[in-house]
């Protein structure tokens, strides 16, 4: 298997503009995690689903934040409007099922000028 | 509120010089502790998952154990592609969270 695959790696975008990360988790896993690392914060969990159902989303900061999985190997985070304070490596990672170890993708690099 | 503390924030070891990592947590109800190793400009590699006290896992240079207030992970003899950051975590009863330290820099001389 490939892993969990995110794009873009890199994303440089005007404040104000919308972004959209996106993510395929690995086949058969049933849980997707979305998590924001920054070096004030390290990493911080914002939503994650489990077959496909966001469960718990109370780590994502403001409104402008928004996340789906319309199937089971795919989802976005957006952000819409962006700010320089979004700026981060956004991580996603997914699961077999609850309580296992999670495999991380490599991360967008997102900044916000 | 669940909270997991790393220390040292940094080591610097010298090749074949072997040292402990600790991973102190106040959670409650553990329901498993994991490390993951970051390299720059990459996601988390996972390592290990300890659930219970006592358990302990191996795999090369490394070893994980755990207690029941900490956890440490020991690297025997490390080389200079040890060198990474390496990340704990742990998952509580409520849901399937993850809660991060901030981790530890570990870089190994040659």
């Amino acid at each position: 298997d490939a892993g969990v695959i995110q794009s873009p790696r890199h994303e440089v975008t005007e404040m104000g503009q919308e972004v959209t990360l996106r993510c395929k988790p690995i086949s058969g896993h049933n849980s997707l995690f979305w998590y924001r690392q920054t070096m004030m914060r390290g990493l911080e969990l914002l939503i994650y689903f489990n077959n496909n159902v966001p469960i718990d989303d109370s780590g994502m900061p403001e409104d402008r934040f928004s996340a789906k999985m319309p199937n089971a190997s795919f989802s976005t985070l957006k952000i819409q409007p962006s700010e320089p304070r979004d700026s981060a490596v956004y991580f996603c990672a997914s699961s077999i099922k609850t309580g296992t170890e999670a495999f991380f993708g490599q991360g967008t690099r997102l900044t916000v000028v | 509120e669940d909270q997991v503390t790393q220390s040292p924030e940094a080591l610097r070891l010298q090749e074949g010089e072997s040292s402990s990592l600790n991973c102190s947590y106040t959670v409650s109800g553990l329901r498993g502790l994991f490390w993951y190793r970051q390299d720059p400009g990459k996601g988390p590699e996972f390592l290990f998952t300890l659930y219970s006290a006592g358990e302990e896992k191996e795999k090369e240079r490394l070893k994980a154990t755990l207690t029941k207030k900490e956890s440490f992970l020991h690297i025997t003899a490390p080389k200079p592609e040890d060198s990474a950051t390496y990340l704990c975590a742990v998952r509580t009863e409520y849901g399937n969270k993850l809660v991060f330290g901030a981790g530890t820099i570990l870089r190994v001389k040659s």
